[in-house]
């Protein structure tokens, strides 16, 4: 079993929607949890992080971590075609770990 | 200020040669990173330098891998010899030693492709 599964999508929506991208995870000793974008022929850019249970909330952008769970998702509101890009989730073990755990990353696209 | 930088964007070289990658970080950073991301797969850590030790080396694959940071600044990662499996995007990072979150900036990556 993958220690962090992302469904690679591709997920296309119209300009304005709500976007909701997901991540599961299977070790439950991850604390930090990131949310990178990376665009086309680019390194990924980290957007958001969070630590351990709970909401942030960024602009239009929101993150959720349910350790419960070991879920984790992201929220775009108003996603605009600049938003396409493909969004990797990450995790970190502890701050003064350094190996990040990516998913695959899901590609997104929004429609004009 | 300059972001990560990478050398060479793309490279294509045969199976048995050898390829030298470079990556130059954010100056001032510490911390430095080698990711790679295979066709298909998730991008996957390689290993850590903190100035020119190395901290973690645990993902390397095998021992065709050799990096290094010399004087602590940039940092190659060569692969001698090459073989089909080693095809893929390989990312560098770097990151600031303190208290705050561990964020790690990324380079745009070297595209390599063995033939």
């Amino acid at each position: 079993q993958k220690e962090v599964e992302q469904d690679p999508g591709p997920l296309s929506v119209p300009e304005g929607a709500i976007v909701s991208l997901n991540c599961t995870y299977s070790n439950s000793a991850f604390q930090y949890f990131m949310w990178y974008r990376q665009y086309s022929r680019k390194g990924p850019e980290l957007l958001m992080y969070t630590y351990s249970s709970g909401n942030k909330e960024d602009g239009r952008f929101t993150a959720q971590v349910d350790k419960s769970s070991k879920y984790i998702s992201l929220f775009i509101r108003d996603s605009q075609p600049s938003d396409s890009a493909t969004y990797l989730c990450a995790m970190l073990l502890s701050n003064s770990g350094y190996a990040l755990n990516f998913g695959k990353g899901t590609s997104l696209l929004v429609t004009p | 200020e300059a972001g990560v930088t990478q050398f060479p964007s793309h490279s294509v070289i045969e199976k048995g040669q050898t390829v030298t990658l470079r990556c130059d970080p954010i100056s001032g950073h510490d911390n430095l990173y080698w990711y790679r991301r295979v066709m298909g797969k998730e991008i996957k850590f390689l290993l850590h330098f903190v100035k020119e030790s190395k901290q973690d080396e645990s993902g390397m694959p095998n021992n065709r891998f050799l990096a290094e940071r010399t004087g602590g600044t940039y940092s190659t990662l060569k692969v001698q010899p090459a073989e089909l499996e080693d095809s893929g995007v390989y990312f560098c990072a770097s990151s600031q030693t303190g208290t705050g979150m561990n964020i790690q900036y990324f380079g745009a990556g070297t595209r390599l492709s063995v033939l």
